[in-house]
């Protein structure tokens, strides 16, 4: 079964380092979205990309994130400058679509995640 | 105010009890809902997702959804131990809207 997958699995970087989480969509997929979720918290949305841009972000979605697809396959997410609260993990999702349609092609399958360590 | 409401537990059940969840959203536009399973330190786990009101029914689950009481719950019926976990209702706001919402999440314990 076609699933979605995140690397790496953990990362520890230094306070003001920048770090690139990368990420495979479900190949057929068409939206790709970055969620974080810090320890004991819920799962908070960080952005949405389709088509090749940015279709909605949250607040959390400053200037020190940035979203790529750099070729056919993979996805990433960029923090340019880390800080100690950005210690979480950030989970990768895609969809077929977004809404309409079939509802369910609008269900987001999540990968598993990368653990991000600010020290 | 808080969009997805959810108990966090834990929800404590015997194994072969019917467990159940719930959870209420605050926009009443609100148009898919969505239950993951999250086991600690991993990814959400896609369970079910409802769209009409009523139920719906898949294995030992079942979705209910009654948006005039803007509530939505899940319903594990013979209850393993396997599936004590985290369940996450998540919520998808109005047409236009792309991302999920998610409640805290309430922790189930099912005890052998």
């Amino acid at each position: 079964e076609p699933e979605v997958t995140q690397t790496p699995s953990h990362q520890v970087t230094q306070m003001g380092q920048e770090v690139i989480l990368r990420c495979v969509p479900i190949s057929n997929h068409l939206y790709f979205y970055w969620y974080r979720q810090i320890l004991g918290q819920k799962v908070e949305f960080l952005v949405s990309f389709y088509n090749n841009e940015i279709s909605e972000k949250s607040e959390i979605f400053d200037d020190q994130f940035s979203v790529e697809r750099p070729d056919g396959s993979n996805f990433t997410l960029k923090i340019r400058s880390t800080k100690l609260e950005d210690s979480a993990m950030y989970f990768c999702a895609s969809s077929q679509r977004s809404s309409g349609g079939h509802l369910s092609s609008d269900t987001q399958y999540f990968g598993p995640g990368t653990r991000l360590t600010v020290l | 105010q808080k969009e997805v409401e959810q108990n966090s537990g834990p929800l404590s059940v015997p194994e072969g009890a019917i467990a159940s969840l719930n959870c209420t959203y605050s926009d009443r536009g609100s148009q898919s809902f969505f239950w993951y399973r999250q086991y600690s330190g991993k990814s959400p786990e896609l369970i079910m997702f409802i769209y009409s009101n009523g139920d719906k029914e898949d294995g030992r689950f079942t979705a209910q959804l009654n948006k005039a009481s803007q509530y939505v719950s899940l319903l594990i019926r013979d209850s393993q131990p396997s599936d004590s976990a985290t369940y996450l209702c998540a919520v998808k706001l109005n047409t236009g809207f792309q991302k999920l919402v998610f409640g805290t999440g309430t922790r189930l314990l099912v005890s052998p």
